[in-house]
């Protein structure tokens, strides 16, 4: 496609339940890049893929957070044991190389989880 | 660890007119790239102006451009003749110069909700 695709666009679910959020980066794009946005603030690191590798992952708040890329393209971040403060949006990035001088990250338009 | 700061939560302009949106950080690299991202309701992260710590020159895009001042770790965005679909939130951003482990992830303030008023 021709941008960064998210999906769902909007996600409800109970605490402790698990969820899963999918990122469709630009074809052909290396990096990957997760953040999260809680309401009212800027979105920050969760963590970074170049291609299939898993190179940071120094944002994810607690051991229930997981993300795979396991054939360098779509994404999975996934949340086991959902709790209330997960409620964030999560926003999906990709630039088309991790060593590029100034390559932009663009990003998708992101999936906004409620836990109740 | 590098920080940013943006200290105004808020800030109104009058359709036409311009205005400035502050933005500081704090790092101990010398080389590093500064971004002004802009968020409209819809949620998506829409780069507006970028700026290469060792470029001198401040950037301009279009109506937009920044005063880029090294020393004093300050990097304001400039906004002239305001447009109605300029209001959403910005952020000013950072990220370290590509080099043996970067990972080029972006560090965000926490925004500044610009609104436009006719």
């Amino acid at each position: 496609g021709a941008g960064v695709s998210q999906s769902p666009r909007y996600k409800v679910a109970k605490r402790g339940q698990d969820v899963a959020l999918r990122c469709d980066p630009i074809s052909g794009h290396v990096s990957l890049f997760w953040y999260q946005q809680a309401l009212g603030q800027g979105p920050e690191f969760l963590t970074y893929f170049q291609n299939e590798a898993q190179l940071d992952k120094s944002g994810l708040p607690s051991d229930r957070f997981f993300a795979e890329r396991p054939e360098g393209s779509v994404s999975t971040l996934k949340i086991q044991r959902t709790q209330q403060e997960d409620s964030a949006v999560y926003l999906c990035a990709s630039s088309l190389s991790g060593t590029g001088k100034n390559q932009p990250q663009h990003f998708g338009d992101g999936t906004r989880l409620s836990i109740l | 660890a590098q920080t940013v700061t943006q200290s105004q939560p808020e800030m109104s302009v009058q359709e036409a007119e311009t205005v400035t949106l502050s933005c500081t950080y704090d790092t101990s690299e010398s080389d590093y790239y500064l971004f002004w991202y802009k968020q409209p309701p819809s949620r998506q992260m829409i780069l507006v102006i970028r700026q290469e710590a060792y470029k001198q020159q401040n950037a301009t895009e279009n109506r937009f451009s920044v005063n880029f001042q090294k020393a004093a770790k300050s990097f304001s965005l400039k906004i002239s003749d305001s447009q109605l679909g300029d209001a959403a939130m910005y952020f000013c951003a950072y990220r370290s110069y590509p080099g043996g482990g970067s990972n080029y992830k972006l560090t965000f303030g926490k925004g500044t909700l610009l609104t436009v008023n006719p």
